[in-house]
C-alpha cells in the first residue's frame, strides 16, 4: 500500500539550532516527493520538490532535503532555524499510478525555542 | 502566493445541510485536486477535475461532488453533511493532470455542528 510516515508528530528545537524532519514513503515506483509547510489557518506552501536527477534538493528558506532511494526516506533539513519556521510540515508522495495525486503524511509540528 | 483563491474562508453547517465550496485556479491551470484535512491529519485527496471531467477519486461517498467550469473555477459540493465532514477543505490546482506540482489555495473551514 501507498503510505507516507512522519515519525514525529512534534519536534522542538532552538532558534539558530540546525533542524531535521523526517519522511519515510512505501511506493513501488520512483517517487516524486514533496515537502510543504503549513501556518496556522493558512493552506500549504510548496518548500521543494523531489523528481529526478540529484537526490539532494534546495528549496526555499534555506531548507533542503536529501532523497534515499535505499531507505525510502526524504528528509528535511535546515542548518540554522529561525523563530518564523514555526508550522506544521507535510510531506507528500504524488503517485505516478491511476490518477496522479498526493498522498500526504500526518504532518510534523514544529516549535522553535527563542 | 500561488494565485489560488477559495471562498468562504469559513462555513459553519449543521448536520444534514448542504454545502457548497468554491475553488479559484491559476490561469491556464487545466486541473483542479480536492483534498479534505481533518484536525491533526494531513490532507485526504476526495477527488480531481480535468478539463471539466471528473479524473479519479479517492475514498470518499458519492455525497461528496464536484463541478469545474471553463473560467478555471471548480466547486466541491457536499450534501447531507455529518459531523465528521468538519474539516479544512484545500483546493489544489495544477498545469494538467500529469505528475506535477499542485498548488494549493488557502482553504475553507468547515464547521458542521
Amino acid at each position: 500500500a501507498q503510505s507516507v510516515t512522519q515519525p514525529d508528530i512534534h519536534i522542538t528545537v532552538s532558534e539558530g539550532a540546525s533542524l531535521e524532519l523526517r519522511c519515510n514513503y512505501s511506493y513501488g515506483a520512483t517517487p516524486y516527493l514533496f515537502w510543504y509547510v503549513q501556518s496556522p489557518g493558512q493552506g500549504l506552501q510548496l518548500l521543494l520538490k523531489y523528481f529526478s536527477g540529484d537526490t539532494l534538493v534546495q528549496g526555499i528558506k534555506g531548507f533542503e532535503a536529501e532523497f534515499k532511494r535505499s531507505q525510502s526516506s526524504f528528509n528535511l533539513r535546515k542548518p540554522s532555524v529561525h523563530w518564523s519556521d514555526a508550522a506544521e510540515y507535510f510531506c507528500a508522495v504524488g503517485t505516478t499510478s491511476g490518477t496522479y495525486k498526493y498522498i500526504f503524511g500526518t504532518g510534523t509540528r514544529l516549535k522553535v525555542l527563542a | 502566493e500561488t494565485g489560488v483563491t477559495q471562498s468562504p474562508t469559513h462555513l459553519i453547517k449543521t448536520r444534514g445541510q448542504q454545502v457548497t465550496l468554491r475553488c479559484s485556479s491559476q490561469s491556464g491551470h487545466n486541473t483542479v485536486s480536492w483534498y479534505q484535512q481533518a484536525l491533526g491529519q494531513g490532507p485526504q485527496f476526495i477527488f480531481q477535475y480535468y478539463r471539466e471531467e471528473e479524473n479519479g477519486r479517492g475514498n470518499f461517498p458519492p455525497r461528496f461532488s464536484g463541478l469545474q467550469f471553463p473560467n478555471y473555477s471548480s466547486e466541491l459540493n457536499v450534501n447531507a453533511l455529518e459531523l465528521d465532514d468538519s474539516a479544512l477543505y484545500l483546493c489544489a490546482s495544477s498545469l494538467d493532470a500529469s505528475p506535477d506540482t499542485q498548488y494549493f489555495g488557502p482553504g475553507t473551514r468547515l464547521t458542521v455542528l
